[in-house]
């Protein structure tokens, strides 16, 4: 089955400086990518996604690239608030698949120093 | 639209006793899942239906059990708890391709997550 890795687990930058966010999965069937956000207390949220037939997209101060063959992905959040403090879950699927079963990467905890 | 709710927020058992978390979504999304979310093991899916009927397992089904009666319910069981199912507990909906043949994406809704202690 598909195995979703994310790096770092922790990360801390100062207001205004960008962030970004790595993970690599291992089923190469997998074609659909979203990124959630979770802030402390609250449920997941989504706030970018991606599929295999394009390589990077775009939102505001967030963008998210795709690397299939290397099989990576990263969210890139530029000029970073303190409202961006929280934890980043990145996930893959087989979109149109039997389930399309979203499986996730263990988080990044996000702190964004005023 | 209320969306996808979830209850209890909070529980606590003792080991060896059974529960049900409720799960509902008033959006007619096919597909339904449940999710543990533990310190840094990130959300792992535990078990999940594609509609109505049928259900299948996920990466943790071990200790639980599901139904899917209906579109709009999916209840998460736990016949004899452990400290091991210690965790926050999420569902969520989202429309499923499969089987509507829609072509939007497959944005999960999250219920708002039920914190349970099993001492």
């Amino acid at each position: 089955g598909e195995n979703v890795e994310q790096h770092p687990s922790t990360l801390s930058v100062q207001e205004g400086d960008s962030a970004v966010i790595k993970c690599t999965y291992s089923d190469s069937a997998s074609n659909y990518f979203p990124w959630y956000k979770q802030e402390l207390g609250k449920r997941p949220q989504l706030i970018i996604d991606i599929r295999s037939n394009v390589g990077e997209k775009k939102d505001q101060r967030i963008a998210v690239t795709l690397n299939k063959t290397a099989k990576h992905f990263s969210l890139h959040i530029t000029e970073t608030q303190p409202e961006d403090s929280a934890v980043y879950f990145c996930a893959a699927s087989i979109y149109g698949g039997s389930q399309g079963n979203l499986i996730f990467g263990k988080g990044t905890k996000l702190s964004v120093k005023p | 639209n209320a969306g996808v709710t979830q209850t209890p927020k909070f529980q606590v058992l003792k080991t060896g006793q059974s529960m049900t978390l409720q799960c509902a979504q008033d959006m007619n999304h096919e597909y339904m899942s449940w999710y543990r979310q533990d310190p840094g093991m990130g959300l792992r899916l535990i078990h999940y239906s594609v509609g109505a009927g049928i259900t299948d397992q996920g990466e943790v089904p071990n200790g639980y059990n599901v139904s899917r009666s209906t579109t709009e319910d999916f209840p998460l069981r736990l016949l004899s708890a452990a400290p091991s199912q210690t965790s926050v507990y999420f569902c969520a909906s989202s429309y499923s391709p499969r089987v509507s043949g829609r072509s939007t994406n497959e944005k999960l809704f999250f219920g708002s997550g039920t914190q349970l202690s099993v001492l």
